[in-house]
C-alpha cells in the first residue's frame, strides 16, 4: 500500500534557526515527491519536487529536500527560518503514470521572533 | 508560469441552491484537473479527477450527482455543488497538470481555493 507520513503535526522554531520537516513514504512504484506550502485560507504553492533526477532538490525561498531511497524519506530543510515561513506544509507523493496522489497530513510550522 | 485561478474565492449561499466554482489554468494547457476538499486543520481530500473532454473519475464516497464536474476545455474545469447543504461548507481547491508534451505531466499546480459557506 502507498502512504505518506509526516512525522510531526507541529514544528516550532525560532527565527534564524534551521527548519526540518520530516516526511516518509511507502510506495511500490517509483514515485514523484513534492513539498507544498499553504498559508492560511490560501491554495497550495509548490516549493520543490523530486522526479528521479538529482536526489538533493533545491526549491523556492531557500528550502531544499533530499530524497533518500534507502530510508524512504524526503525531509524538507531550510538553514534559517523566517517569520514568513510560518504556514502549513504538505508532503505529497504522486505515483508515476497513474496520477494517484497521496497527501501527507501536513505539518504546521510556527516561527517565533 | 503555471498559474491556476479559481472563481469565486468565497461564496455564501442558501441551503438547497446550487453553486458553481470555476478553475482555470491561465498560462498553460491542463489535460488533467483535480478537485479537492479541505476541512479545517486537515489535509486535502481528493474528490475527483477530470480529463478534458471525458467524464470525471470520482473517489470512493464522493457523490457524482452531488458534485458535478465538467472539464470543457484544456484551460477550464467547473465544479457544481448541487442542492447545497450546510455540511457541504468547506474549502474547495482545484489543481491542474500540464499536458504530456510539456514534459511536466505529474506536477500539480494549485488554485487559491474557494471558501463555500452554506447557510
Amino acid at each position: 500500500a502507498q502512504s505518506v507520513t509526516q512525522l510531526d503535526s507541529h514544528v516550532s522554531v525560532s527565527e534564524g534557526t534551521p527548519v526540518l520537516l520530516r516526511c516518509n513514504y511507502s510506495s511500490s512504484y517509483s514515485p514523484s515527491l513534492f513539498w507544498y506550502v499553504q498559508h492560511p485560507n490560501k491554495g497550495l504553492q509548490l516549493l520543490l519536487k523530486y522526479t528521479s533526477a538529482a536526489t538533493l532538490v533545491k526549491g523556492i525561498n531557500g528550502f531544499e529536500a533530499e530524497f533518500k531511497k534507502s530510508e524512504t524519506s524526503f525531509h524538507l530543510t531550510k538553514p534559517s527560518a523566517h517569520m514568513s515561513d510560518a504556514a502549513e506544509y504538505f508532503c505529497v507523493v504522486i505515483l508515476t503514470g497513474g496520477f494517484k496522489t497521496i497527501f501527507g497530513a501536513g505539518t504546521r510550522l510556527f516561527v517565533k521572533a | 508560469g503555471a498559474v491556476v485561478s479559481q472563481h469565486p474565492s468565497r461564496v455564501i449561499c442558501k441551503s438547497g441552491t446550487s453553486v458553481k466554482i470555476e478553475c482555470r489554468s491561465l498560462d498553460f494547457q491542463a489535460t488533467t484537473m483535480f478537485w479537492y476538499r479541505q476541512f479545517p486543520k486537515q489535509s486535502l481530500m481528493l474528490m475527483a479527477t477530470s480529463n478534458e473532454g471525458s467524464k470525471a473519475t470520482y473517489e470512493q464516497g464522493v457523490e457524482k450527482d452531488k458534485f458535478l464536474i465538467n472539464h470543457a476545455s484544456l484551460t477550464l474545469s467547473t465544479l457544481t455543488v448541487t442542492s447545497a447543504h450546510p455540511e457541504d461548507s468547506s474549502f474547495y481547491i482545484c489543481s491542474a497538470s500540464r499536458s504530456a508534451s510539456s514534459g511536466e505531466r505529474e506536477t500539480q499546480y494549485f488554485g487559491p481555493g474557494t471558501r463555500l459557506l452554506v447557510l
